[in-house]
């Protein structure tokens, strides 16, 4: 039973427009959630987090939003650039089980010049 | 700067070998995580430890056992390896406060034959 779910496993997108990753998840004592990046080769790096007692959080170009009524999460890249082809992966945790991490499935975005 | 190590990157082993996948942080992390991830699936927990000699089992902990002597090094056991243990292993570790980010290895490819 998938708990957080990414349902698009690939995005293309052009250099210079805006990125948009979903991400939806289904048990609601989620309370934080996170979004990872993994280059080929290498393990996945942290990006940006959000609390649920906020509904945005922004780093940058990374902005995550927070829809609790939804269940539902996004991250925007704007503006995007070739640097950001990667695997992005959504998480999320409970406060009850504060270090533990429950991942989606990744969507692979594509940067094209 | 965090630095996780994992003993290889690529592993290749016979059907019914014990493997050792060895993971060592250099932060004094007190929590460590091993996942395992597999196209479509994203990144599945298999065990972590919140200090030493301590374990507890993730997600999917069948065939695989831990072990926790030191601080810094966290192994992930395969008994007795098979072909659908076939898959890039993650070694994390992150610090006891709350919400810490997880400090992710480079992963080991591991080949089962």
């Amino acid at each position: 039973d998938q708990q957080v779910k990414q349902n698009s496993p690939s995005l293309s997108v052009q250099e210079g427009r805006i990125s948009i990753l979903n991400c939806d998840y289904t048990n609601s004592m989620f309370d934080y959630f996170l979004w990872y990046k993994k280059y080929p080769a290498e393990g996945p790096t942290f990006l940006i987090s959000i609390s649920s007692i906020k509904d945005k959080n922004e780093d940058g170009r990374f902005t995550v939003f927070l829809n609790k009524s939804a269940k539902h999460l996004s991250l925007h890249i704007v503006p995007s650039q070739p640097g950001d082809s990667a695997v992005y992966f959504c998480a999320a945790s409970e406060i009850q089980g504060a270090q533990k991490l429950v991942f989606g499935q990744g969507t692979r975005l594509t940067i094209n010049p | 700067d965090v630095k996780v190590t994992q003993s290889s990157r690529y592993l290749v082993k016979r059907t019914g070998e014990k493997v050792f996948l060895e993971c060592v942080q250099d932060m004094d992390h007190e929590n460590m995580f091993w996942y395992r991830q597999d196209p479509g699936l994203g990144l599945r927990l298999i065990y972590f430890s919140y200090d030493v000699k301590m374990k507890e089992k993730g997600d999917i902990p069948e065939g695989y056992s831990v072990s926790r002597e030191k601080k810094e090094r966290f192994s992930l056991i395969l008994e007795s390896a098979s072909t659908n243990q076939t898959s890039m292993y993650l070694c994390a570790s992150s610090g006891q406060v709350l919400r810490e980010t997880q400090y992710f290895g480079p992963g080991t490819r591991l080949l089962v034959l």
